[in-house]
């Protein structure tokens, strides 16, 4: 089973920011949080990832709780091509295998 | 470009056949996976391999067969294919031997449908 929860589905408003929350209350001190999306039935494409400190790149901010058990993906400005399932699992770096993949959140933005 | 490429694409045959999916990466990694992703669009591992060890998800029928010629380059096998081996079929590669890292480099995907 996937470690990590997600709400099934989310809609935004094109121009507006999207928070995509993620719990993942049994992670350990040494997983990473990732996330990626997929865009209609193209490869899971990566985004962001964090340990512990709050991380931005030019795609999206990743807000994670002091407590490490849920963190937030934020796209600022949501865009039309944002429309995608957004994963978030939890790995530590050098065990991939063990990482499992939830059924994410699937974003709708809408005009 | 530095990806990971897989072919082909699309990939119809008849129940029985024995089908082969190609995956190449680029990218220098050390690790690389392959994963189905069913109609439900559950995305499942199947395999994880670096030059030294072979991991299987014991769910994966041994149909099924990881085939490695170099560290570059992961294929998949399937004997005997079965209606419910029809699916999308993702490779990926990762550096598993480092801090850091973006975690997984997925290439397109093969969609497989078996009639």
């Amino acid at each position: 089973d996937a470690k990590t929860t997600q709400p099934p589905s989310m809609d935004c408003a094109e121009g507006r920011a999207a928070n995509l929350p993620c719990n993942h209350s049994t992670i350990s001190g040494n997983e990473y949080v990732y996330w990626y999306r997929q865009i209609h039935s193209q490869g899971p494409q990566y985004i962001i990832h964090g340990l512990k400190n709050n991380e931005t790149n030019e795609m999206a901010s990743l807000i994670i709780t002091e407590d490490r058990k849920s963190s937030t993906l934020i796209l600022p400005h949501a865009t039309l091509r944002d429309t995608a399932v957004y994963y978030c699992i939890v790995r530590v770096i050098t065990g991939g295998f063990k990482t499992i993949f939830g059924a994410g959140t699937r974003l709708f933005v809408k005009a | 470009d530095t990806a990971v490429s897989q072919t082909p694409k699309y990939l119809v045959t008849q129940m029985g056949n024995d089908k082969s999916i190609k995956c190449e990466q680029n990218l220098g990694h050390d690790t690389m996976y392959w994963y189905k992703q069913d109609s439900k669009k559950f995305l499942k591992i199947m395999f994880s391999y670096n030059n030294k060890e072979l991991i299987i998800n014991e769910t994966v029928p041994n149909r099924f067969s990881p085939k490695s010629p170099d560290k570059a380059h992961l294929n998949l096998h399937i004997n005997s294919l079965e209606l419910g081996d029809s699916a999308v079929y993702f490779c990926a590669s990762s550096q598993e031997r480092s801090q850091g890292g973006y975690g997984y480099t997925f290439g397109s995907g093969t969609r497989l449908t078996v009639v």
